[in-house]
This record gives C-alpha cells, sequence and structure tokens, in this order.
C-alpha cells in the first residue's frame, strides 16, 4: 500500500525558534498534501493543502506567515514552525493524494509530535 | 457547514462482544462517508467507505452502512479483538473539493 513518511516524529523545542517537519509520499507521487493539527481527545483539523509548484492554500484561521508550507516536489512537502510558541504544541500529521487516485484517497503519515518549551 | 458527531470514549469491551460507534453527519450535498482508524504510534488508515447511500463498506469484520435518512454511518463489528484496540474516526468528503471532515474520534479499548 502507499506508505507517508514524517520525519520527525518528535520534536522538542524552545520558544522563538523555528522547527521544520518534512512529510514523504514514499511509493508513489503525490500531487496534493494536506497538514493537519490534531490537539489531545480533538478531531484533526485541516490547516492547508498543498499542490506541487504552487502556493498552498490555508484554511481560515491559519497563519501563512506562522505555518511555512513548501511542496517543492511530488513526493516531498515541509512544513516549517516559525518563531515557534507553547501554543504550538501539538501533534502535526501529513496527508497525501496520489496522481493517479481518487480526490477523497488520503494517506496519512504517523504524525509529529511537537512540543514548545 | 459539514460536520461529523461521533460517540466520545473512551469504549471499553471484552473480548468477543459486539461493537458499535455512532457517526452522525450534517451535509448539503451528497459526501462520501469513511471510517478511519489509528492504532498507537501510527498513521490514520483507511477502514471502509461508502460513496452513495445504502452502501456497505466492510474490512477485517467491520460494517457500515450509508444510511441517507438518518444521515448515519455506524460503525459494527459483531466480535472484537484484542487487536481493534485503537482510534476510529468518522469522516465524510464532499465530492466538491478534496477535504476530509473528521470526527472527534473515539477510542476503543478491548480487554482479553
Amino acid at each position: 500500500g502507499a506508505v507517508v513518511s514524517q520525519h520527525p516524529s518528535r520534536v522538542i523545542c524552545k520558544s522563538g525558534t523555528s522547527v521544520k517537519i518534512e512529510c514523504r509520499s514514499l511509493d508513489f507521487q503525490a500531487t496534493t498534501m494536506f497538514w493537519y493539527r490534531q490537539f489531545p481527545k480533538q478531531s484533526l483539523m485541516l490547516m492547508a493543502t498543498s499542490n506541487e509548484g504552487s502556493k498552498a492554500t490555508y484554511e481560515q484561521g491559519v497563519e501563512k506567515d506562522k505555518f511555512l508550507i513548501n511542496h517543492a516536489s511530488l513526493t516531498l512537502s515541509t512544513l516549517t514552525v516559525t518563531s515557534a510558541h507553547p501554543e504550538d504544541s501539538s501533534f502535526y500529521i501529513c496527508s497525501a493524494t496520489p496522481a493517479s487516485g481518487g480526490r477523497w484517497e488520503q494517506f496519512f503519515g504517523p504524525g509529529t509530535r511537537l512540543t514548545v518549551l | 457547514g459539514n460536520s461529523v458527531t461521533q460517540m466520545e470514549g473512551p469504549v471499553t469491551l471484552s473480548e468477543e462482544a459486539f461493537l458499535t460507534i455512532n457517526c452522525t453527519y450534517t451535509a448539503t450535498g451528497y459526501p462520501s462517508l469513511f471510517w478511519y482508524v489509528q492504532y498507537p504510534g501510527e498513521g490514520l488508515q483507511l477502514l471502509l467507505k461508502a460513496t452513495k447511500a445504502d452502501d456497505k463498506g466492510s474490512n477485517k469484520g467491520f460494517e457500515a452502512t450509508y444510511r441517507k435518512e438518518t444521515t448515519s454511518f455506524h460503525l459494527e463489528k459483531g466480535s472484537v479483538q484484542v487487536s481493534d484496540s485503537a482510534v476510529y474516526f468518522c469522516a465524510l468528503s464532499d465530492y466538491r473539493d478534496d477535504k476530509i471532515i473528521f470526527g472527534k474520534g473515539t477510542r476503543l479499548h478491548i480487554l482479553p
């Protein structure tokens, strides 16, 4: 099956620093990648949708200058949390839609736990 | 807007018990419906799906039927196993965009 990886799986950083999270589709090309945020006991909240080679589309209420998304290739998207603060601590999950798949067909990464001290 | 409501957990059952996790949805169009499962330390995996009314999705002994009249997509399994312990998410996707709307998830604990 289609595999999506995320790196790192866990990261702890100091307040004010920036953190980059990578999302890779390992065995397929992904035309679209999605970034979600999951709070404890809450659902996944879509942050942004990125298409290879174009600017990401952010959901309402998500600061695009704080959460920088780059989708430079068909297998890699990155999320950079800039000037992180404790309230940015969360579980970040990416997903990817294969170029050959249906629009609803998303394969999810295992997530990245971010803790900002 | 579109939304998904599912029963809150955790749900704790003994092995071989019957499982039902309720899910209802609100949608303006005719969404596709999904159940995803998240095992400890892993990413979400699609468990089953149904794309139109009265469709039944099934996988690994789990079933869910798309009920348009009650706007529901309840997940059922006749005999659960310890390995079914996970978090289950009900979700929908509107055909008009790529977005998936998730419920809050239901944590399931199966006791041996």
